[in-house]
């Protein structure tokens, strides 16, 4: 079946304008998850969506970023103001919801590169 | 707090000798722990991974790991390895605990080259 679907592939953008990232998870899945991965950071938990609902946004580098799900399904990761710091590839992962003690396996997209000039 | 180590940043091993990527990870309570790879310009595909059970983890493209509690490793490992398995290895381990679901912290990466 089709797996995590993410877009753009790539985005380059000036510094200041705001980006939308975004991720058509696997069908089915509820569990929905957002990392950054940078040259100086590696991998990093940005947001977790469980449904439409964000219980953890603790990973967000500001209140620049913000993300939304909308209908159980797509997401939305946008980032506002853009700095070049922001530049790394953004991935989404999707999961099945979690039953009590099971670990679901993440599936992650390939990622949208985004370059802030 | 959960977290891994990845002690190398890159690993080179001949085409058709065994290999093995280290990792070692610290938690609190019992360790879900995961392997996933990464090839150019692609996002990360699932390898394997350990919930409980048996420390030996068999996983796709002829990959296993071994969980070893006492030295809290999760080393992965392939008896032959290909050219085609050059790539960038992650560990990861869940911090499930903190939240109940599944969050994951990853290490910083193994690059493995596999020379003809």
């Amino acid at each position: 079946g089709a797996g995590v679907s993410q877009s753009p592939s790539n985005k380059v953008t000036e510094k200041g304008k705001d980006v939308e990232l975004r991720c058509d998870p696997i069908s089915g899945h509820t569990a929905l998850y957002w990392y950054r991965q940078s040259l100086g950071q590696g991998l990093e938990f940005l947001i977790y969506f469980q449904g439409n609902s964000a219980p953890d946004k603790s990973g967000l580098p500001s209140d620049r970023f913000s993300a939304e799900r909308t209908g159980g399904s797509v997401s939305t990761l946008t980032i506002q103001r853009t700095q070049q710091e922001d530049s790394a590839v953004y991935l989404c992962a999707s999961s099945l919801a979690l039953g009590q003690g099971m670990q679901e396996t993440q599936y992650f997209g390939p990622g949208t590169r985004l370059l802030v000039l | 707090a959960q977290s891994v180590a990845q002690p190398e940043d890159q690993v080179n091993v001949a085409e058709g000798n065994p290999l093995t990527v280290k990792c070692t990870y610290s938690v609190s309570g019992n360790p879900y722990l995961f392997w996933y790879v990464q090839y150019p310009n692609r996002g990360l595909q699932f390898l394997l991974k350990y919930i409980t059970g048996d420390n030996l983890v068999k996983g796709s493209y002829g990959f296993e790991a071994e969980f070893n509690k006492s030295q809290t490793s999760f080393h992965l490992k392939k008896p032959s390895a290909l050219v085609s398995d050059s790539a960038l290895y992650f560990c990861a381990v869940s911090d499930f605990f903190s939240g109940g679901y599944n969050k994951l912290i990853f290490g910083a990466g193994t690059r493995l080259a596999v020379h003809p």
